[in-house]
């Protein structure tokens, strides 16, 4: 079965730059999260898309904003980046009022800056 | 607001013991309860799920009931191996609409030969 797939898998910026996460959430799920978890933590959620509008907002940097596309695939944009940031970016996709409402996860993006 | 709570780790026992990760759970209303397993270096991947009272949520021999009584949902594993070595999650999430996964901190369990 397909999984939700991310891009890329590792990625290594300087402090300053701008980095681009992509997710591709399973096909026909309308919904896509993403969530960031930093080294030795629990991941936490960041910001989700319902049909390709934001519809849910939790503890994303004003230096980081997303979008979901008409294909409904996302992407998460980070600007400045920040030693702080370096943590692995999961995506997650899920369809809204399906019987299975269950979010499944993607491989994640380990994100170093340095 | 929601939350999770689990036991703190790291856990480390031998092959073949019993596992008892604990998890509790603060939560307005009945939500649907998970588990999810973390392997070095890798992502995260569902183990098990409750989505009612008294379901039993099972998998690879790990097992959770989901007990509103006590708002808990426990991960258990008769016999444990080496390759069950990870961090566990406890999670849970409200059905209906775009729901945010609410996390426990993690529980890493070591396995020694």
């Amino acid at each position: 079965a397909a999984g939700v797939i991310q891009s890329p898998r590792h990625l290594i910026k300087e402090k300053r730059e701008t980095a681009t996460l992509k997710c591709y959430p399973i096909p026909r799920h309308d919904t896509v999260y993403w969530y960031q978890q930093g080294p030795g933590q629990d991941p936490q959620f960041l910001i989700s898309f319902y049909e390709k509008m934001q519809s849910d907002k939790g503890s994303i940097p004003d230096r980081f904003s997303a979008q979901q596309f008409s294909d409904y695939h996302s992407e998460l944009n980070m600007s400045s980046l920040e030693l702080g940031d370096s943590a692995l970016y999961f995506c997650a996709s899920s369809l809204v009022g399906g019987d299975d409402y269950e979010q499944y996860f993607g491989p994640g993006t380990r994100l170093t800056v340095t | 607001g929601n939350s999770v709570t689990q036991m703190e780790g790291p856990v480390t026992l031998s092959e073949e013991a019993f596992l008892t990760i604990n998890c509790t759970y603060t939560a307005t209303g009945y939500p649907s309860l998970f588990w999810y397993v973390q392997y070095p270096g890798e992502g995260l991947q569902l183990l098990l799920k409750a989505t009612k009272a008294d379901d039993k949520g099972s998998n690879k021999g790990f097992e959770a009931t989901y007990r509103k009584e006590t708002t808990s949902f426990h991960l258990e594993k008769g016999s444990v191996q080496v390759s069950d070595s990870a961090v566990y999650f406890c999670a849970l999430i409200f059905s209906g609409g775009y729901q945010k996964v609410t996390f426990g901190t993690g529980t890493k369990l070591q396995v020694i030969p």
